[in-house]
């Protein structure tokens, strides 16, 4: 069966500081693959979706990236955080070139930028 | 450009009784996906239905089921015998076939009173 990580779970970073959340997906190969953020009590914000290793589609612009070094990894970075970038992230899959994007996320990270 | 409306942003049912709650979305497709997920306290997003356009019946998943109304773009969520396991925010989402991405409703909040 196909199984999504994520991690960090939690993670506290300062204003200006980096930032790498990693995605790993099981049991499945050639995965779409998605970053979403969720503001509190609000809905889902399609960051990046990626099709394909080195394939990344930007959603909204903004202070972050994602990377596809591996088929089944998605990186979400930053350079320097901001204030802003506080959010629940979450990771999700779908089969590549499925009928429906029927997608399954990930536990998400909560970060907290202070 | 397509979007999907839950209206209602909270709602309460008593244990052991029914619910249901309403999305409409908005789309020239005639081939398309909806889907009903569920986000526990915990925040993992969980898919609780699917239903594929091309098809009349209503579909259902043990204590949960669809109404469909194609014609009328609504796409509502009952929960019959509620349990307090059912408390969590739901999200409406449609994906046009074929399409990698879900277009996402803000949510709604449920609240299960034993």
């Amino acid at each position: 069966s196909q199984t999504i990580h994520q991690w960090p779970a939690t993670l506290v970073q300062p204003v200006g500081s980096p930032l790498s959340l990693e995605c790993t997906v099981e049991g499945t190969s050639n995965p779409n693959l998605y970053w979403y953020r969720q503001a509190a009590g609000r809905g889902l914000q399609l960051l990046f979706y990626s099709v394909g290793i080195g394939q990344i589609s930007s959603e909204v612009p903004q202070n972050l990236s994602a990377s596809r070094p591996q088929d089944r990894q998605f990186i979400l970075s930053s350079k320097k955080l901001l204030l802003s970038d506080s959010g629940f992230y979450l990771c999700a899959w779908s089969v590549l070139g499925g009928i429906s994007s029927e997608q399954y996320f990930g536990p998400g990270t909560r970060l907290t930028v202070t | 450009a397509q979007t999907v409306t839950q209206s209602q942003p909270e709602m309460s049912v008593q244990e052991a009784e029914t619910v249901t709650l309403s999305c409409t979305y908005d789309t020239s497709e005639s081939d398309y996906y909806l889907f009903w997920y569920k986000q526990p306290p915990s925040r993992q997003m969980i898919l609780v239905i699917r239903q594929e356009a091309y098809k009349q019946q209503n579909a259902t998943e043990n204590r949960f089921s669809v109404n469909f109304q194609k014609a009328a773009k609504s796409f509502s969520l009952k929960i019959s015998d509620s349990q307090l396991g059912d408390a969590a925010m739901y999200f409406c989402a449609y994906s046009p076939g074929g399409s990698e991405k879900l277009v996402f409703g803000k949510g709604m909040k449920l609240t299960v009173n034993p």
